[in-house]
């Protein structure tokens, strides 16, 4: 069995400054990982993923993740952000094997960039 | 490319009746799965369908039932509902053999239950 545990379940931050939202899992075998935001009153998008090789991972829109297994964490961050960056962002995990394929999520991280 | 695309994207119900939602999955995606997301919370699976049978099943009663039909579309139906039971409710699609590593979700159905 896997769960996520994500830390902050509120981060507000200014337009243009740093952010980090944390996430850590716990799991008895290898992972998957991922990032997916929510607008709302929207579904689910994926942001990024780490399958395997390089612990860094990168977004199209400036995000990026570090996958770091001996702290079991995957904490995705971005350098500066932006007004449109407000959303609820979950992070994710499953397992490896195509047969068992549900993700397991933690409850959310609400961005909120200020002007 | 039509994404994943579910049915009908609100719904009032009253305890005690039964719910049907749909999902058309991603187009080339075998797999169906179904997650319920409460208010303020992170989604939670009920069940995956592939090949028409559930194939695995999370922490949720059996008033929680599915469908899946050949066209590789699904059912969540829900009986007996009670007031816990409104939430988002999210299909996700992707494919069995590996070809694909992640889940494309629709947009979901708000359910009320009231």
């Amino acid at each position: 069995a896997q769960s996520v545990t994500q830390l902050d379940s509120q981060v507000p931050v200014f337009e243009e400054a740093p952010v980090e939202l944390r996430c850590n899992y716990s799991s008895s075998v290898s992972v998957y990982l991922f990032w997916y935001v929510q607008y709302p009153n929207q579904g689910l998008q994926l942001l990024l993923k780490y399958l395997s090789g390089s612990t860094l991972v990168e977004s199209i829109n400036g995000f990026e993740a570090e996958f770091n297994k001996s702290q079991t964490s995957f904490h995705l961050r971005k350098p500066s952000v932006h007004i449109s960056d407000t959303a609820e962002y979950f992070c994710a995990v499953r397992a490896p094997d195509t047969g068992r394929r549900a993700l397991t999520f933690g409850s959310g991280t609400r961005l909120q960039v200020q002007p | 490319d039509a994404g994943v695309t579910q049915s009908p994207t609100h719904l009032i119900k009253t305890r005690g009746q039964q719910v049907t939602l749909r999902c058309s999955p991603k187009s080339g995606h075998d797999t169906v799965s179904w997650y319920q997301q409460a208010l303020g919370q992170g989604p939670q699976f009920i069940f995956q369908y592939y090949e028409e049978e559930e194939r695995q099943r999370g922490n949720f009663p059996d008033r929680f039932s599915g469908h899946q039909f050949p066209n590789y579309s699904s059912e969540l139906n829900v009986n007996a509902l009670l007031l816990g039971d409104s939430a988002l409710y999210l299909c996700a699609s992707s494919t069995r053999d590996g070809r694909n590593t992640e889940a494309f979700f629709g947009q979901g159905t708000r359910l009320t239950v009231v």
